[in-house]
């Protein structure tokens, strides 16, 4: 079956604008994760939906905000870029709620100038 | 709040020495701890959780909550284990809410 799809790849921006990502869980998978990763900071956790309700958020400003459709598609969103956003954004899906493996998408590496 | 430390940003080893990756967690209740493995451009994936108590690809990791520690082990290094090994922690309720070690190069030469 067809993994994670994170849509766009890469992308540059310049300050102050926003950003929108993209990601497709693979099919049946209700739960949706947001990873930044950095190479100063690694792999943070920014926020998790399932079923259309976030249930975790990670330490992260307000400018970060994300959803997740009925079709358990998820976006997220970063507004009024800075520099220090420009990272790899990773999605990761999994079957349910309660902890398993996620499965990780290829990532949207976004550059911010 | 928990953390997940890797003291090793690199570990250089033989084919065929054995392999540890140590991975050290602060948590004061009861975690789940997990492997994940970046292979050379391919995507992060699971290698083991320590629930499940198995093998993969002959490495093998126990939860030692008196040290609090997690380390994934092999006893005879392969070139193609050579990849990026990340240790996780997840507790009670935030099913997907990963805190992630900074990572430990594995690099096996011959």
């Amino acid at each position: 079956k067809a993994g994670v799809t994170q849509t766009p790849r890469y992308l540059i921006k310049t300050r102050g604008q926003q950003v929108t990502l993209s990601c497709s869980p693979i099919s049946g998978h209700r739960s949706v994760s947001w990873y930044q990763q950095t190479p100063g900071q690694g792999l943070q956790f920014l926020f998790e939906y399932f079923s259309e309700t976030q249930r975790n958020k990670g330490n992260f400003p307000g400018r970060f905000s994300g959803r997740q459709f009925s079709n358990s598609r998820s976006e997220m969103n970063v507004s009024t870029l800075e520099l220090g956003d420009s990272a790899l954004y990773l999605c990761a899906s999994s079957i349910s709620a309660i902890a398993g493996e996620l499965f990780f998408g290829e990532g949207s590496r976004l550059t911010v100038l | 709040a928990q953390r997940v430390t890797q003291p090793e940003k690199l570990l250089s080893v033989f084919k065929g020495a054995p392999v540890e990756l140590k991975c050290n967690y602060s948590y004061s209740g009861s975690p789940e701890l997990f492997w994940y493995v970046q292979y050379s451009r391919q995507r992060l994936q699971l290698l083991l959780r320590h629930i499940s108590r198995e093998s993969i690809k002959g490495f093998t990791a126990d939860l030692n909550k008196g040290e609090t520690s997690f380390h994934l082990k092999k006893p005879f290094a392969q070139e193609e284990d050579s990849a990026m090994y990340y240790c996780a922690l997840t507790i009670t309720g935030t099913a997907s809410k990963l805190t992630f070690g900074t990572g430990t190069r594995l690099q096996v030469t011959l």
